[in-house]
């Protein structure tokens, strides 16, 4: 099956870190863009970032919100992807969602998401 | 930054009802606009890209339109599973801005 599967929210301080994982299944995940969208609570969708395929040598975008504090990673060797999150605020609280980007910059696959929590 | 404004916010209707939501770009935006349900607790999934082209898997009932920075999603026969909330989104720009979603209830 095509899917991909989020994992890693939770808890954490304003000011901590945090990484959420992204697996892919049923493609290979290094072939593609991948794409970061988040949702807090009771409110709409937010773009966070990007990672293009490896054939664009994983580069990667952000959103003025978290650039500099976000970094998108990759493990060809897991089929994953990974959102490091550093320097956390309350306002990132959020369900964050992993999603396939045919490199259009639309979003065809979604992960279940994991909530992330940034709470004192 | 593009600014995206959908409309309505909420709408009430009827299974059987034809529907149309708008989503109103602040600048032209060419055919850089997608829409995507949601069912509650569920994540986003893509109905129409590029404006007008029906996504794989996607009922033929859900029909995308534009007219200059004016986009339109139709659904033309509602059925009980219908019932969602619907996103426009802009993939125009680098901030990739979504509408603030309309949320479609049974009457």
């Amino acid at each position: 099956e095509v899917q991909l599967v989020e994992s890693g929210g939770g808890l954490v301080q304003p000011g901590g870190s945090l990484r959420l994982s992204c697996a892919a299944s049923g493609f290979i995940l290094s072939d593609h863009y991948v794409d970061w969208v988040r949702q807090a609570p009771g409110k709409g969708l937010e773009w966070v970032g990007r990672s293009r395929n490896k054939a664009n040598s994983y580069t990667t975008k952000y959103a003025a919100s978290v650039k500099g504090r976000f970094s998108i990673l990759r493990d060809d060797s897991k089929n994953s992807l990974y959102l490091q999150m550093n320097s956390l605020k309350t306002e990132d609280t959020a369900v964050y969602f992993c999603t396939r980007d045919p490199g259009d910059w639309y979003f065809d696959l979604w992960g279940r998401g994991t909530l992330v929590t940034v709470s004192s | 930054d593009i600014q995206v404004t959908q409309s309505p916010s909420s709408l009430s209707a009827s299974v059987g009802d034809r529907v149309t939501i708008t989503c109103r770009a602040s600048q032209s935006i060419a055919n850089s606009l997608n829409w995507y349900q949601q069912k509650l607790g569920k994540a986003p999934n893509l109905l129409i890209y590029a404006a007008s082209s029906l996504q794989s898997g996607v009922p033929s009932r859900f029909r995308g339109s534009a007219s200059g920075t004016n986009f339109t999603l139709t659904i033309s026969s509602l059925l009980p599973e219908d019932f969602a909330t619907y996103y426009c989104q802009e993939s125009y720009s680098m901030s990739n801005t979504f509408g603030q979603g309309t949320k479609l209830e049974i009457k």
